[in-house]
């Protein structure tokens, strides 16, 4: 079974620096996807970043990358620059590849940036 | 952007009665699923719906669980005799757009139920 380990319950930081949030996983599977969700108080859970196992080129979006280590099944998530609006609860998902669609989630880190 | 939409947003209810949670995803996907998230727990997976029948479920997802498709636009979750530990938020979600490459589409959630059970 595959599990999802976020070792980072709180965290915080000023804005405009960066900050890394560390995420871990378990799995025998060789094909499947990782995914960051940011859940802000408003409730809803938006989609950060995504990447695939089988690309090696770690994912961007904007200010968000990710350190895609696949040897030690790891995936963290850094956010340059950091802004207010950034505060929020942030999971680390895994799906495996193919039909089997469900996601296996962390139980979260609390980003608190401050100004 | 088109969006899930979940109602209600905070549902009250008696411990043994009944309780739907309706949901409505966005229109041109084909994968539904439910999560749910105990306060302080993780996020946990129901189950995922395809083509009109369950494709899989958790084994939280009991006898007590179901869901429909009743149109072609809601998908809901029905708890038949609520209990206690069923207090939680209850996220839908929606993927994989018709026509589409499938494999790493994300999921879109929806604001979430929050059912309290009293």
């Amino acid at each position: 079974a595959q599990t999802v380990t976020q070792s980072q319950p709180e965290m915080s930081v000023q804005e405009a620096e960066t900050v890394t949030l560390s995420c871990t996983y378990d799995t025998s599977e060789n094909n499947y996807y990782l995914f960051w969700y940011k859940q802000p108080p408003s409730r809803q859970m938006i989609l950060v970043i995504r990447q695939e196992a089988y690309k090696q080129q770690n994912a961007t979006e904007n200010r968000f990358s990710v350190n895609f280590q696949k040897a030690a099944k790891s995936f963290s998530l850094k956010i340059s620059d950091s802004q207010l609006g950034d505060t929020a609860m942030y999971f680390c998902a895994f799906m495996k590849a193919g039909n089997n669609r469900k996601l296996i989630w962390g139980l979260g880190t609390s980003l608190a940036v401050n100004p | 952007e088109p969006e899930v939409t979940q109602t209600p947003s905070h549902q009250v209810t008696q411990m043994g009665q009944e309780v739907i949670l309706r949901c409505v995803p966005i229109s041109n996907h084909l994968y539904f699923y439910w999560y749910r998230q105990i306060l302080g727990q993780k996020v946990e997976f129901l189950v995922s719906f395809y083509n009109n029948e369950i494709s899989e479920k958790s084994e939280i997802f009991d006898d007590q669980f179901s869901v429909e498709r009743p149109d072609g636009s809601n998908f809901t979750l029905k708890i038949r005799s609520t209990k206690l530990e069923d207090s939680a938020m209850y996220f839908c979600a929606s993927s994989v757009e018709a026509g589409s490459f499938y494999s790493n589409q994300p999921q879109h959630f929806g604001d979430g139920t929050r059912l309290s059970i009293l």
